[in-house]
């Protein structure tokens, strides 16, 4: 079992509207919970961290975290094309101290 | 601000050279990670130093691999013999506090032919 999920098939979603991610996790233990944006050939650029149930807001950006059901989602409200790039999710466990990755979600926001 | 910065962005060698990847982090971020991309693959963790030792090196793959941080401030990763699996993007992160907000390089593309 991957530490980390995210259905990795590419997200096409047309400007203007809302783009949903989503991630799940193994470790029960983990407490801290991270969105990054990685634009093609660039670094990765945290975008969001959550660590209590509930949701999170900022800006145009929402994550959702559930640990009883073990995943945490990023809503991007009013997609831009300039959002258009590949959203990873990561996971901070507490147990081996580790930042595990998923594979990533590519969008692409149509004009 | 600089950001951290990696050398060099993309290497090619032949199977059983070496390589030497470099990594400057952000002025005074005493933690410095070290991740890879394996194509296809989801990133995933080297090791971590805090200053100029070794915190968890538990990721590294095998004795090929070897990574310093003289001084605590650069890091360096030297890959001797390459084999063709060691192909991928090798990205180096620093962060003021240990696993708080990790600020990543644009990453060091090796292929090994």
């Amino acid at each position: 079992q991957k530490e980390v999920e995210q259905n990795s098939g590419p997200l096409s979603v047309p400007e203007g509207a809302i783009a949903s991610l989503n991630c799940t996790y193994s470790d029960r233990g983990s407490q801290s919970f991270f969105w990054y944006r990685q634009y093609s050939g660039k670094s990765p650029e945290l975008i969001m961290s959550i660590y209590s149930n509930g949701d999170k807001e900022d800006g145009r950006f929402t994550a959702q975290l559930n640990k009883a059901s073990q995943y945490v989602s990023l809503l991007i409200r009013d997609s831009q094309p300039s959002d258009s790039a590949t959203y990873l999710c990561a996971v901070l466990s507490y147990g081996n101290n580790r930042l595990a990755f998923g594979k990533g979600n590519q969008v692409v926001v149509i004009p | 601000e600089a950001g951290v910065t990696q050398f060099p962005s993309h290497s090619v060698i032949e199977k059983g050279q070496t390589v030497t990847l470099r990594c400057d982090p952000i002025s005074g971020h005493d933690n410095l990670y070290w991740y890879r991309r394996v194509m296809g693959k989801e990133i995933k963790f080297l090791l971590h130093f805090v200053k100029e030792s070794k915190q968890d090196e538990s990721g590294m793959p095998n004795n090929r691999f070897l990574a310093e941080r003289t001084g605590g401030t650069y890091s360096t990763l030297k890959v001797q013999p390459a084999e063709l699996e060691d192909s991928g993007v090798y990205f180096c992160a620093s962060s003021q506090v240990a696993f708080g907000e990790l600020f990543f390089g644009e990453g060091s593309r090796l292929t090994v032919l």
